[in-house]
């Protein structure tokens, strides 16, 4: 239990619906991550909200739509995905700043697996 | 980021230690090392980070050269449920947490 919780843990959808993936963190941070990781691959950082206001977005094709209504919620909706959009998706927190000071370690949840058909 | 680099594989006989190396020549002055692992399927995991000093923790030790250059990750000793990938990354920008192929450790029995 890292204190994150990914809804929903399985997820098959077709090319034409709209989802949306969950992340609810209780450890009182204030940044939130989204991450995608494909078979074999690396995890690619999606985005990254801090005090709920987006502050990272690596490229990801619209149809990928994120949303951070408070600090310990964040929402990734899906709509017209494609078959390569199958793959692992990941949540993460960290505390406030991160890295410089040393204390930005990221807490992940167990992710949310989405398989587009 | 601080480019790392780190070996693809790696095995470890159950109850040795496991010593995972990891380059980071560019790193700068200010941006520590971290390390996390990754269990089949599962969310990566924080294991440890440091700047200059030697750390330790209930999970690992990490020793890190003096001219930060490399570190290693030390499991003191190895259990079968430390079979992961590791990654160690470098991270230079605020929340540039990027992560690359990592170390796949098996720990054999």
């Amino acid at each position: 239990e890292t204190g994150v919780t990914q809804t929903p843990r399985h997820l098959v959808m077709g090319m034409t619906n709209k989802k949306s993936l969950k992340c609810e963190q209780h450890l009182g941070h204030n940044a939130m991550y989204w991450y995608k990781q494909s078979a074999k691959k690396p995890l690619e950082l999606m985005f990254v909200y801090s005090l709920e206001e987006r502050v990272e977005n690596n490229s990801v094709p619209s149809r990928f739509s994120p949303e951070c209504p408070n600090s310990s919620h964040l929402f990734l909706h899906l709509h017209t995905l494609q078959p390569e959009d199958s793959a692992l998706y990941l949540c993460a927190s960290s505390q406030e700043p991160a890295v410089q000071t040393g204390t930005g370690e990221l807490f992940f949840g167990e992710g949310s697996r989405l398989t587009v058909l | 980021d601080a480019k790392t680099t780190q070996p693809t594989s790696m095995d470890c006989a159950e109850g040795r230690a496991a010593n995972l190396p990891c380059n980071h020549s560019t790193i700068s002055g200010n941006e520590y090392v971290y390390w996390y692992r990754q269990i089949h399927s599962q969310g990566p995991q924080y294991i440890i980070h440091g700047l200059k000093n030697n750390e330790t923790n209930e999970m690992a030790s990490l020793i890190i050269t003096e001219d930060r250059k490399s570190s290693t990750l030390i499991l003191p000793h190895a259990t079968l449920r430390d079979t992961a990938v590791y990654y160690c990354i470098a991270p230079s920008g605020t929340y540039k947490y990027i992560f690359g192929t990592g170390t796949r450790l098996k720990v054999l029995a």
